[in-house]
């Protein structure tokens, strides 16, 4: 499995935009690029996925580069309720695999 | 929207007891999952489920560990003699790969063992 890293901490504001970025350098072929939320007890939550290039849903963008070895999370006019730890996962796409988190980032949004 | 829900909640037991958690997965899914987190530490994967039978499993899913579907709509985590390191919260997913690449997690059921 590739190993991830990222940052273990970020600090941010209330309206700014946050990046957070992961490195994947042993990424495989078949690998898909994951992000998951998960607020204090509670479950992970899907935030989004890619491959390649750049992929936007209605709450977040992911930007992977040419070489696939790291992804930027975009996370647009954050708010205190984003605070959270994000976690980047790489693996399978198809959805029937085990997941393997990593220890994630904590994002902190202060007003 | 549809969740995945556990019972219950918290769960307290004393050592070398056996606990069963509970879940109930999307309905329409047909691949389940059981994690579980430490306080503090990373959500760590135990076992996957598919067609009646376990898909895979980690180092962690040793044989205190069971899993069953007794119906169409319970999907249970046994623990045959809890110790104490087995206190963690433990989490539920289902996912309807191929149309879907998400998990869906249940919010947990924390155990307790004392």
């Amino acid at each position: 499995l590739a190993k991830t890293t990222q940052p273990i901490s970020m600090d941010s504001y209330e309206g700014q935009e946050v990046n957070i970025t992961c490195s994947h350098n042993n990424i495989a072929t078949n690998d898909y690029i994951t992000w998951y939320q998960q607020f204090p007890s509670q479950g992970p939550r899907f935030i989004i996925q890619g491959y390649k290039t750049k992929v936007t849903n209605e709450v977040a963008s992911l930007f992977i580069p040419a070489d696939r070895k790291s992804s930027t999370l975009s996370l647009p006019r954050v708010s205190l309720s984003d605070t959270a730890v994000y976690y980047c996962l790489v693996g399978g796409g198809g959805g029937a695999d085990g997941l393997t988190f990593g220890k994630g980032t904590h994002l902190i949004i202060q007003p | 929207e549809p969740e995945v829900t556990q019972t219950p909640s918290h769960q307290v037991t004393q050592m070398g007891q056996e606990v069963i958690l509970r879940c109930v997965p999307i309905s329409n899914h047909l691949y389940f999952y059981w994690y579980r987190q430490i306080l503090g530490q990373k959500v760590e994967f135990l076992v996957s489920f598919y067609n009646n039978e376990i898909s895979e499993k980690s180092e962690i899913f040793d044989d205190q560990f069971s899993v069953e579907r007794p119906d169409g709509s319970n999907f249970t985590l046994k623990i045959r003699s809890t110790k104490l390191e087995d206190s963690a919260m433990y989490f539920c997913a289902s996912s309807d790969p191929p149309a879907s690449h998400e998990q869906y997690f249940g919010p947990g059921t924390r155990l307790t063992v004392t």
